[in-house]
């Protein structure tokens, strides 16, 4: 079985401060991985998504992701958040054969000024 | 970029009463997703929908669900009837393609409240 578990329901960081969000997953072959993000009444957006090469992944807004075979983790990056970075931010995976894609429960991200 | 557009944003209705969520995919997009989220819980895929069939249900995508597509208008979700634990924020996706690393895209949502 597949799974994504992201265990930070809530971050809090101050503008400008750099940010990590974690993701770890669960998968008995190399899957798929995503970061998603939702602003407040508005879908889904990706921001960037894994699946062979540079384990780095560049995304939009000067985010990035690193993927780890190793530890099973997708973990978000950026350098210096502002405060619009204030969404939902959400790990998910799909598998090699299919475009079904499995989400962590969220991560809610709060940027103080 | 594209935009998946969902209508209606909201909907309260009666239990037992028929629902009917509507979804404009991307256009020229071929691959149809709808998913559920539950407050405050995890956004869990109910649905995908191609060429006209059903491809893969999870269960939670019970006997009064039913997905389809007429002559390339909306997607749509039907359920009925409606019972109280569908209330929930609904999300349609589409893609253009339907291996593992393609894109999807997500609507807004539309959330429904079942009284």
């Amino acid at each position: 079985a597949q799974s994504v578990t992201q265990p930070d329901a809530r971050v809090t960081v101050s503008e400008g401060a750099s940010l990590q969000l974690r993701c770890k997953y669960s998968y008995s072959a190399t899957p798929y991985l995503f970061w998603y993000v939702q602003y407040p009444r508005q879908g889904l957006q990706l921001l960037l998504k894994y699946y062979s090469g540079d384990p780095v992944v560049q995304g939009v807004n000067s985010f990035e992701a690193e993927f780890s075979k190793s530890n099973s983790s997708f973990h978000l990056q950026k350098a210096s958040v502002h405060w619009s970075d204030s969404a939902v931010y959400f790990c998910a995976l799909s598998k090699n054969s299919n475009n079904r894609i499995f989400f962590g429960d969220g991560t809610q991200l709060v940027v103080k000024p | 970029g594209p935009k998946v557009l969902q209508i209606p944003s909201h909907q309260i209705i009666d239990m037992g009463q028929m629902v009917t969520l509507n979804c404009d995919p991307v256009s020229n997009h071929l691959y149809f997703y709808w998913y559920k989220q539950i407050l405050g819980q995890q956004m869990e895929f109910l649905v995908n929908f191609y060429n006209g069939k059903v491809m893969e249900k999870s269960k939670l995508f019970k006997d009064q669900f039913s997905v389809e597509r007429p002559d390339g208008s909306y997607f749509t979700l039907k359920i009925q009837p409606t019972a109280l634990e569908d209330s929930a924020v609904y999300f349609c996706a589409s893609s253009g393609l339907g291996g593992g690393a393609e894109t999807l895209y997500f609507g807004s949502g539309t959330r429904l409240t079942v009284l």
